[in-house]
């Protein structure tokens, strides 16, 4: 089955105990992206990665690494939790072209992420 | 100003219902646009893109209007599990592929 997969789906930690919240894809999509989702506030790119070793900064990109060894793995990394970082966060997946084109991008089933 | 704009409602309608959803974007160099479908605390997934001719899939209708620079999704027909909030998202003219996603207008559709 065609899928992005997340892990953990629900983690609670505490302030500045790193974490990693791995994503991965089985669809051999060069494209992968992480987002975080706030009421109010919309999904918001955090990450993303057009192929692997390159990667560049979303919207907000504070405080979260990521890498990209592999093309299917995309780990979101939380090198100093803080309580500002607590939020739902997706991790996305699509094939890309380049230039303007686009497709469909595939969402992971989320990480809930609480940080105290 | 929010590069994507939606009306976050909760819009609250009967069975049957025709509902539409407006969603404006600030900048005139957008190259696409689509409805995502997200259900309660789940993942989003593509409702639809949305074309320069408008588009239609069965009871969904979308339309493109670059001129005033907004998008619209028409839902005809009501049914239940149309409940869901459904998120405006345009992708930049840019080689990136980045999208940017509108807060979301939330539907309920009442029996």
């Amino acid at each position: 089955e065609a899928q992005v997969t997340q892990n953990p789906r629900y983690l609670i930690t505490v302030t500045g105990k790193k974490l990693t919240v791995t994503c991965s894809q089985n669809m051999n999509h060069e494209y992968m992206s992480w987002y975080r989702q706030d009421p109010g506030l919309g999904l918001r790119q955090i990450y993303y990665s057009m192929n692997v070793e390159v990667t560049d900064k979303g919207d907000v990109p504070e405080g979260y690494k990521v890498s990209r060894k592999e093309k299917r793995n995309f780990p979101l990394i939380l090198e100093s939790p803080s309580p500002n970082q607590t939020s739902l966060y997706f991790c996305a997946s699509s094939f890309f072209r380049g230039g303007n084109s686009y497709n469909e991008q595939f969402f992971g089933p989320g990480t809930r992420l609480t940080v105290l | 100003r929010k590069e994507v704009e939606q009306d976050p409602g909760p819009f609250n309608v009967p069975e049957g219902a025709t509902v539409a959803f407006n969603c404006t974007y600030s900048n005139s160099a957008s190259q696409s646009f689509f409805w995502y479908r997200q259900d309660c605390r789940k993942e989003p997934k593509l409702l639809m893109s949305v074309y320069s001719s408008g588009n239609e899939d069965g009871r969904f209708t979308a339309q493109l209007n670059r001129a005033s620079q907004y998008i619209s999704l028409l839902i005809r027909d009501s049914k239940l599990s149309d409940s869901a909030t459904y998120l405006c998202v345009v992708n930049m003219r840019s080689n990136t592929g980045k999208l940017i996603f509108g807060q979301g207008t939330t539907l309920q559709v009442k029996p």
